[in-house]
């Protein structure tokens, strides 16, 4: 089972607005990723959760907040968005890198998206 | 920094035949992983292939398989037997062996394949 899920799959939000963006897998990873993808661009990694502790953060503007609440659980809150953070926004994930090396600490797999709009 | 360059923005097969997709990149590196994914209309983004650079076998999975060539740091993917489901878009990737704050995929900028009924 390699299912990562995301939710809602579409949101619209005005630049005033305070929403969260919901990321969940149960197949047991411990890293968790948020990626943010532009229409006919690949996606741009935006941070790295690693045993629930951020470990990358790729210069995200303050407004985009992670939190990893547990391990199989990853939120984006969004606040004061700007119509140029309309987006697709991945979530993915991956297994304990501290597995033996039989294991696949390097392979992300990814849940649908939500397609953000603001307004 | 690694850089993955895919040269063929777009590419186009007639279904059943067979096409291949180039991908390049660049690392000081020794030890990493190489993909490609597919992402198709429904923008989800779904593993296709994963190769490691250890090994000198090329990875096969059902109707994919690559060409791994590490010193000239080239990796293309062929697909046989094209279907109307293999239409999409493809990302080659690239990720260091390290982990713990290196676990970025970096992408290559893309080819949108289409199958030719």
């Amino acid at each position: 089972d390699t299912e990562v899920t995301q939710t809602p799959k579409h949101l619209v939000m005005g630049m005033t607005n305070k929403k969260s963006l919901k990321c969940e897998q149960h197949m047991g990873h411990r890293a968790m990723y948020w990626y943010k993808q532009k229409a006919k661009k690949p996606p741009e990694l935006m941070f790295v959760y690693s045993y629930e502790k951020l470990s990358i953060n790729e210069s995200v503007p303050s407004r985009f907040s992670p939190e990893c609440p547990n391990s199989s659980l990853l939120n984006l809150h969004l606040h004061a968005l700007q119509p140029e953070d309309s987006a697709l926004y991945l979530c993915a994930s991956s297994q304990d890198p501290l597995l033996s090396s039989g294991g696949r600490a390097d392979t992300q797999y990814f849940g649908p998206g939500t397609r953000l709009t603001v307004l | 920094a690694q850089t993955v360059t895919q040269s063929q923005p777009e590419m186009s097969v007639q279904e059943a035949e067979t096409v291949t997709l180039s991908c390049t990149y660049d690392t000081s590196e020794s030890d990493y992983y190489l993909f490609w994914y597919k992402q198709p209309p429904s923008r989800q983004m779904i593993l296709v292939i994963r190769q490691e650079a250890y090994k000198q076998q090329n990875a096969t999975e059902n109707r994919f398989s690559v060409n791994f060539q590490k010193a000239a740091k080239s990796f293309s993917l062929k697909i046989s037997d094209s279907q109307l489901g293999d239409a999409a878009m493809y990302f080659c990737a690239y990720r260091s062996a390290k982990n713990f704050g290196n676990e970025k995929l970096t992408f290559g900028t893309g080819t949108r394949l289409t199958i030719i009924p």
